[in-house]
């Protein structure tokens, strides 16, 4: 079983500081990555990808991959009250033809202004 | 342009019912996928579509009938549904099933009474 796992929170952190949000993964083959932002009632927004170790930015929003410890994140800078929403990480699933992804439970995350 | 479509977006149905829900995507992109999500859990994958073949069906219940009558457009006809099957419909879709990336349609929130 090819399981992601993330800290489900609610984590909250106050206006115009640093979102940590952590993802682990349990298949070692896995090449891609991805952070989605889902607001309640809505569907998944995708913030971020990335395929290679090291960080990855874009704007205020920061990914870090290390796939020798299997640990995928994100940072979000200047946090604002728009960015509380669920932020799921989801892991490409290696092996076969078929390509599917796996995702975590989410992390709930609420910047208080 | 990363939109995808989905209609209707919201739908109440009984269980001796007949519906579909519709999704279109202007992309290009070749894969396809039906998403099932409840309420603060991730999406569950249902289906995938590749070059309008259906190349994984997630052991779904035959009562959801998925359907790609060209490449942009993807359906899934539901009929005798049950009131646990209530949740958020979400249909993505990528440049193909390699490890690219998916983008979500908005959804549609299914009621079964």
């Amino acid at each position: 079983q090819k399981e992601v796992e993330q800290n489900s929170g609610p984590l909250s952190v106050p206006e115009g500081a640093i979102a940590s949000l952590n993802c682990t993964y349990s298949d070692r083959g896995s090449q891609s990555f991805f952070w989605y932002r889902q607001y309640s009632g809505k569907s998944p927004e995708l913030i971020m990808f990335i395929y290679s170790n090291g960080d990855k930015e874009d704007g205020r929003f920061t990914a870090q991959l290390n796939k020798a410890s299997q640990y995928v994140s994100l940072l979000i800078r200047d946090s604002q009250p728009s960015d509380s929403a669920t932020y799921l990480c989801a892991v490409e699933n290696s092996g076969g033809s078929n390509y599917k992804l796996t995702f975590g439970k989410g992390t709930l995350l609420t910047v208080n202004p | 342009d990363t939109e995808v479509t989905q209609t209707p977006k919201h739908l109440v149905m009984g269980m001796t019912n007949k519906k579909s829900l519709k999704c279109e995507q202007h992309m290009g992109h070749r894969a396809m996928y039906w998403y099932k999500q409840k309420a603060k859990k991730p999406p569950e994958l249902m289906f995938v579509y590749s070059y309008e073949k259906l190349s994984i069906n997630e052991s779904v219940p035959s009562r959801f009938s998925p359907e790609c009558p060209n490449s942009s457009l993807l359906n899934l006809h539901l009929h005798a549904l049950q009131p646990e099957d209530s949740a958020l419909y979400l249909c993505a879709s990528s440049q193909d099933t390699s490890t690219d990336t998916q983008y979500f349609g908005p959804g549609t929130r299914l009621t079964v009474l």
